[in-house]
């Protein structure tokens, strides 16, 4: 069974430009999550996805903005880089909404903003 | 309210002997807890689970550990550890709150290894 995919694996952008990030779920799950990881901030919650619809946002900008495709696979969008963008954006697909089902992580994509 | 703490930011041991990572949540509500593993530029890796069975729960890589109610804590642990073991260490609590699924992760605990 085929895990979590994220491309790109490393992203460089500068300041202002926008990233497209994008994640294939584990078949079968229809939930994607988005964290964002940057030094010293641990994971921090972005975005939520189910069966096509955002089910939840963290605290974060507008600027960060993602959807869901039918075939349930998930594309994050940031506009206007800032340099503190920069970190570890990783996806993890769940089956279903169950709160006993584990999230299984994709190795994420380094996005890195000079 | 929903929270997670991981008691030590870093932890130190010398390969072959035993591991102790603590966790301790508080959850208003009757939480499924996970322990992930995560190596340098990797993605999470789930190491077990909790979802109300059995208090003692068995992973991968030789890691298990016990759900205590009492003391609402979720301590992983590993009888003899190895140098591939050195990574961080995630704990999260997973409970429905307020009409929906909330996961909470804590900080993550650093592990060392040493010869």
């Amino acid at each position: 069974e085929a895990g979590v995919t994220q491309s790109p694996t490393h992203l460089i952008k500068t300041r202002g430009q926008q990233a497209t990030l994008r994640c294939s779920p584990i078949s079968g799950h229809t939930s994607v999550y988005w964290y964002q990881q940057a030094l010293g901030l641990g994971l921090q919650f972005l975005l939520w996805y189910d069966e096509g619809e955002e089910r939840n946002r963290g605290n974060f900008p507008p600027r960060f903005s993602g959807r869901q495709f039918p075939n349930y696979s998930s594309e994050l969008n940031v506009n206007a880089l800032e340099l503190e963008d920069s970190a570890l954006y990783l996806c993890a697909s769940r089956y279903g909404t169950v709160s006993n089902q584990p999230q299984h992580f994709g190795d994420g994509t380094r996005l890195s903003i000079l | 309210a929903q929270s997670v703490t991981q008691l030590d930011s870093h932890v130190s041991v010398s390969e072959g002997t035993p591991v102790l990572l603590r966790c301790n949540y508080s959850s208003s509500y009757s939480p499924s807890l996970f322990w992930y593993v995560q190596h340098p530029n990797k993605g999470l890796q789930l190491l077990l689970k909790y979802t109300s069975a059995a208090t003692l729960v068995k992973g991968i890589n030789g890691f298990e550990a016990e759900f205590k109610k009492s003391e609402t804590s979720f301590h992983l642990t590993k009888p003899s550890a190895h140098m591939s073991d050195a990574a961080e260490y995630f704990c999260v609590v997973s409970a429905y709150v307020g009409g929906g699924n909330k996961l909470t992760f804590g900080t993550g605990t650093q592990l060392k290894v040493e010869l």
